[in-house]
């Protein structure tokens, strides 16, 4: 059984905070790593679609890293705005399907 | 804006009914899958259509079936509803070189509620 798990599961940022978070994935028979931006009400946005160990990929102030040998991404967001209040969601791509984990729930103060 | 177009947004149905919730893909994409999302979950794969046939399908009982049209929108059937099959269902098509490299694109979901 394939697990995709995050943390954490919800977070509280203020304005203008950095923060992470993290995407643990079984590390055998890897083929991609799918990372989205989901705010309540509205299709899930694709941030970023991940292959290769080591990729690093950015979108503004949202950038993300792959370690496929270890098993875990991480996304990180610089410079926190109220607008980045979302729930994110990593998917692990196997045999034509995502496998998502639960999300971390973000929230972020004015 | 995805591109992918689900209906109705929302809806009711009594326990033992059937519900048919209805998606169209990007254009161009030939590949749809469904998953259900319940509370407090991540979303859960259903199944894949790809060029009209089923190509994948996850631990969903029989009750629950798909059809893709040749325009490649596809419609998710499930018969004799159960209460725990509340939950939204999302669409998600992806364009036709699949694999595991492309980006794949949601649509914004029905809200089944069975009472």
């Amino acid at each position: 059984i394939l697990n995709v798990e995050q943390s954490p599961q919800s977070l509280h940022v203020q304005e203008g905070d950095s923060t992470n978070f993290t995407c643990s994935f079984p590390s055998s028979n890897f083929y991609a790593l799918h990372w989205y931006r989901w705010e309540t009400a509205k299709s899930p946005e694709a941030l970023f679609v991940m292959t290769l160990n080591g990729d690093e990929k950015k979108k503004g102030r949202i950038s993300a890293t792959l370690n496929t040998k270890e098993g875990y991404s991480y996304l990180y967001i610089i410079g926190s705005q109220p607008e980045d209040s979302a729930t994110y969601l990593c998917a692990s791509y196997n045999t034509d399907k995502l496998i998502f984990g639960t999300g971390t729930r973000l929230q972020v103060f004015p | 804006e995805t591109g992918v177009t689900q209906s109705p947004t929302h809806l009711i149905k009594t326990r033992g009914q059937q519900v048919t919730l209805r998606c169209s893909s990007q254009s161009g994409h030939n590949t749809v899958s469904w998953y259900q999302q319940a509370l407090g979950q991540g979303p859960q794969f259903i199944f894949q259509y790809y060029r009209e046939e089923e190509n994948g399908r996850g631990n969903f009982p029989p009750r629950f079936s798909g059809l893709q049209f040749p325009n490649y929108s596809s419609e998710l059937n499930v018969n004799a509803l159960e209460l725990d099959d509340s939950a939204l269902y999302l669409c998600a098509s992806s364009p036709m070189d699949r694999g595991p490299g492309n980006t794949i694109y949601f649509g914004e979901g029905s809200w089944l509620t069975v009472v």
